[in-house]
């Protein structure tokens, strides 16, 4: 069975930073790129990037690019999110998913409040 | 960035009826389409893909079709645990980008 676990969300003042992890089970995790989507309370879902099997290739939404960093370690099949100077409009929850968006996990809440 | 344009915004229908979401993308995405049902309280969850393949575990109920800029998800025999949004989602080209969503209820 497909697993996916997000860790590391809860409450982070504006302009710190944060690092989601997502820990993968049930798959060869190596094999596949690998996701991950936000969606503010109430609201839609935003996708912020994914990354291939060996980390040579990563894509963002634009508008998140310098905020935001997707990596992945293989050997513990687990894939991050490091996020940086988050500000109220990063609140939400966020999910990883195995691309192409198959499977989700889900999702850990980060709430940017001071 | 390729924008997608989802109707309607919300639905009622009632159980038994057919049902049918429209999802419109700003330029061809030559069937880089998938569709989501999300519960309230869940995550998003992968019905379609392709426009048109059925995701493993799917209900035969669940269909898509479309072609070009026009896509859309039917639901045939509406069931009580249909009741749910439901987003579509281009994977055309980067980056990936989300219709606004429809809020499907009972009548």
């Amino acid at each position: 069975e497909v697993k996916l676990v997000e860790s590391g969300g809860g409450l982070v003042q504006p302009g710190r930073s944060l690092k989601l992890s997502c820990a993968a089970s049930g798959f060869s995790f190596n094999d596949y790129w690998m996701g991950w989507v936000r969606q503010a309370p109430g609201k839609g879902l935003e996708w912020i990037g994914e990354i291939n099997q060996d980390s040579s290739t990563i894509n963002y939404t634009p508008s998140l690019k310098d905020k935001f960093t997707i990596s992945r370690d293989n050997a513990q099949n687990t894939l991050y999110l490091q996020m940086s100077k988050l500000g109220s409009e990063d609140t939400a929850i966020y999910y990883c998913a195995r691309a192409p968006l198959d499977y989700w996990g889900q999702g850990v809440m980060v709430t940017v409040s001071s | 960035d390729i924008q997608m344009t989802q109707s309607p915004a919300s639905l009622s229908a009632s159980l038994g009826e057919t049902v049918t979401i429209e999802c419109r993308a700003s330029e061809d995405i030559y069937n880089g389409l998938a569709w989501y049902q999300q519960k309230p309280g869940k995550s998003p969850q992968l019905l379609i893909y392709n426009a048109n393949s059925l995701h493993t575990g799917v209900p035969s109920r669940f269909s898509g079709s479309g072609s070009g800029t026009q896509y859309s998800l039917k639901i045939n025999s509406l069931q009580s645990e249909d009741v749910a949004s439901y987003f579509c989602q281009q994977y055309y080209n980067y980056p990936y980008t989300f219709g606004a969503g429809t809020k499907l209820e009972l009548k």
